[in-house]
């Protein structure tokens, strides 16, 4: 079975830094674009990065976000500095619907909460 | 970037129903959109890809048209499960970025 399980979230001060986690079983994960996508809890949906490899970002994290992973360890990352009130919601991980491309998701993980509050 | 908007914001429906949601993009999205479903507390869940394609374990009921910068998702005859928010998303094949819609609430 496929799965995606996100963690690493929880309450960091304004200005604070976070690391969230996505460990996947159940398919090749090398061969798949992995993404992270966040949602304001009651608000839509908002890509935030994915990994192609080669990396890409929504204009607002404006370099203060970073994807990485490890295919290794089957695991994708979204390192995330000077976090302000705006960046709280819920981070989905999410892998592409094919391989070695990147046109949607079909596959969600559960989602971390991540509250920026002092 | 290309802008995502959806129409109704709500609708409210019946049991038994044919719905129709619309998703229009500010520039041609080259038939690269995706419909989802999500449910409160639950991540979303993917309905149809490519426009028109059904995903795998899909009920038959959910279809998918349009090109360019119009898309349609129609529900024919609603079920129970499927009072839900909507949304379409756009994969940017130039930006490699993705737009949500801001979705549509599809109640009672």
């Amino acid at each position: 079975e496929v799965q995606l399980l996100e963690s690493g979230g929880g309450v960091v001060h304004p200005g604070g830094s976070l690391r969230l986690s996505c460990a996947a079983s159940g398919f090749s994960f090398g061969d798949y674009t992995m993404a992270w996508v966040r949602q304001i809890p009651g608000r839509g949906l908002q890509w935030v990065a994915s990994s192609a490899p080669s990396t890409f970002y929504a204009g607002f994290v404006r370099g203060r976000f970073t994807i990485t992973r490890d295919d290794s360890k089957r695991t994708v990352f979204l390192h995330m500095r000077s976090l302000s009130a705006e960046d709280t919601a819920i981070y989905y991980c999410a892998k592409a619907r094919s391989p070695y491309t990147s046109e949607t998701f079909n596959v969600w993980g559960q989602g971390t909460m991540v509250t920026v509050s002092s | 970037d290309v802008q995502m908007t959806q129409s109704p914001y709500t609708l409210s429906a019946s049991v038994g129903d044919r719905v129709t949601i619309t998703c229009r993009a500010s520039d041609s999205v080259d038939g690269f959109l995706a419909w989802f479903q999500q449910k409160p507390g639950e991540a979303p869940n993917l309905l149809i890809y490519e426009a028109s394609r059904l995903e795998t374990g899909v009920p038959p009921r959910f279809s998918g048209s349009g090109s360019g910068t119009e898309f349609t998702l129609t529900i024919d005859g609603l079920q129970p499960d499927d009072f839900a928010t909507y949304y379409c998303q756009q994969y940017d094949s130039y930006s490699r970025g993705y737009t949500f819609g801001p979705g549509t609430k599809v109640d009672i």
